[in-house]
């Protein structure tokens, strides 16, 4: 069976610092991961994907992701956090079960960062 | 930029009304879906659809019912509404890569 693992509910960051906010999935095949934001009272805004090629994968407001194979894990990544960047945020991986390509989304992890 | 617009941002109805949430996109995208998102569960799909007239049950679909006579417009119907469907009702909308584009979310409170 398919899933996607956010095992952090809440992470803590100081301005500045590096952040990583951690996904781990299952699948069979190839997979199509996904990394979306959500700020309060708004929709989810897509970040970024990985789907084939380079396993750092490059999205928007400066944010990256690592495809790790042998771990099954596509880690979200920033190396200097910014307050905005306080949202709540959430990995997704395509479902296989369907032909509409739907997507599994995790359970979210709430990103604080701290002034 | 594609563009996913949702009825309402806020709603309150009554136990037992019948509710209507409409999303409408503007990319001619042919699958969208509609999602539940409550604290602690993430989102979870209710139903989807892949093209006018298509529709396909999700994860969750008891209660729920949706409507997709034009390609543009997917509504998700609470037939009649319970306390335990208080949520945020997410639209999104399929691209070409796999992504979804999502609309603002309404804020649906049965009281």
């Amino acid at each position: 069976a398919q899933s996607v693992a956010q095992p952090e509910d809440q992470v803590n960051v100081a301005e500045g610092n590096p952040l990583t906010v951690k996904c781990t999935y299952s699948v069979s095949g190839n997979p199509y991961l996904f990394w979306y934001v959500q700020y309060p009272n708004r929709g989810l805004q897509f970040l970024l994907k990985y789907i084939t090629g380079d396993n750092l994968v490059k999205g928007s407001y400066g944010f990256e992701a690592e495809f790790n194979k042998s771990q099954t894990s596509f880690h979200l990544k920033k190396p200097s956090a910014l307050v905005s960047d306080s949202a709540l945020y959430f990995c997704a991986v395509r479902d296989m079960r369907s032909g509409a390509n739907n997507l599994f989304f995790g359970t979210g992890t709430r990103l604080t960062v701290i002034p | 930029d594609v563009k996913v617009t949702q009825s309402s941002r806020y709603l309150v109805k009554r136990t037992g009304e019948k509710v209507f949430l409409e999303c409408v996109q503007d990319m001619d995208h042919e699958n969208m879906f509609w999602y539940r998102q409550d604290p602690g569960l993430g989102l979870r799909l209710i139903y989807f659809s892949y093209d006018v007239k298509m529709k396909e049950k999700g994860d969750i679909p008891e209660g729920y019912s949706v409507s997709r006579e034009k390609k543009e417009r997917f509504s998700l119907i609470l037939e009649s509404a319970s306390t335990n469907q208080t949520s945020m009702y997410l639209c999104a909308s399929r691209g070409l890569y796999n992504e979804q584009f999502f609309g603002p979310g309404t804020r649906l409170t049965v009281l």
